[in-house]
């Protein structure tokens, strides 16, 4: 356990809303990652923090931004969702070694 | 980019049994890691594996980092019917802290008592 709580746990919204998915952790990692899992696809990085206000694009950032403005939380934003941003969204921690430990993820559905 | 390619989707074995699953890839890597996903869950770090050559074990499980930097293996031994679920490896290219992980799409064991 990597101390990793990610909240909300489900959500449904509707097409054009706002979300915002909270990453918490508690053991003061400096790197937090948002990845999306879609059947067919795996894991693919949205966007990841190497600091506090430290932040930078992974392979499927559009329509998504990302805050950090304290260590232990990363929050992930969908400013206008849409339907094909329907998805299971898992934040994730770098250890010291390089491996990566993931968070219990947020069902998110867009209606 | 980046692929790695875990192949069959799905794999049905007898409880008891020993189980191989393989990753390979085109493209070197300087680490390799071994997950485990339940329905519902977070992926659980299995395995993390970052020597060419490197044979690590945890528990039932054993992990090897192929030799070429280009493939991994994750064995299970004596299977039990919590081995259900989805195994993916994930391979690091670079050493740096902002060098990312490329996943594999993953592959389910279903596991007959």
């Amino acid at each position: 356990d990597a101390g990793i709580t990610q909240s909300p746990r489900h959500k449904v919204t509707e097409t054009g809303t706002p979300v915002t998915l909270r990453c918490h952790q508690t053991e003061n990692h400096r790197y937090m990652y948002w990845y999306r899992q879609d059947p067919g696809h795996g894991l693919r990085l949205i966007h990841y923090s190497y600091g506090v206000k430290d932040t930078d694009k992974g392979e499927v950032s559009d329509g998504y931004s990302v805050s950090r403005s304290k260590t232990e939380d990363f929050l992930l934003t969908l400013e206008s969702a849409t339907s094909s941003q329907t998805s299971v969204y898992f934040c994730a921690i770098r250890g010291t070694s390089g491996e990566q430990y993931f968070g219990p993820g947020t069902r998110l559905t867009v209606t | 980019g980046q692929q790695l390619n875990q192949s069959p989707q799905s794999m049905f074995i007898q409880e008891g049994e020993d189980v191989s699953m393989n990753c390979t890839s085109s493209s070197i890597f300087n680490t390799w890691l071994w997950y485990k996903q339940d329905p519902g869950e977070g992926p659980v770090l299995l395995i993390a594996l970052y020597k060419a050559g490197e044979l690590t074990s945890n528990g039932r499980l054993t992990a090897q980092f192929g030799i070429t930097r280009k493939d991994s293996f994750l064995n299970i031994s004596a299977s039990i019917p919590s081995d259900v679920g989805i195994y993916f490896c994930a391979g690091q290219p670079g050493t740096g802290a902002n060098s990312k992980l490329t996943f594999g799409k993953g592959i389910t064991l279903s596991v007959r008592p």
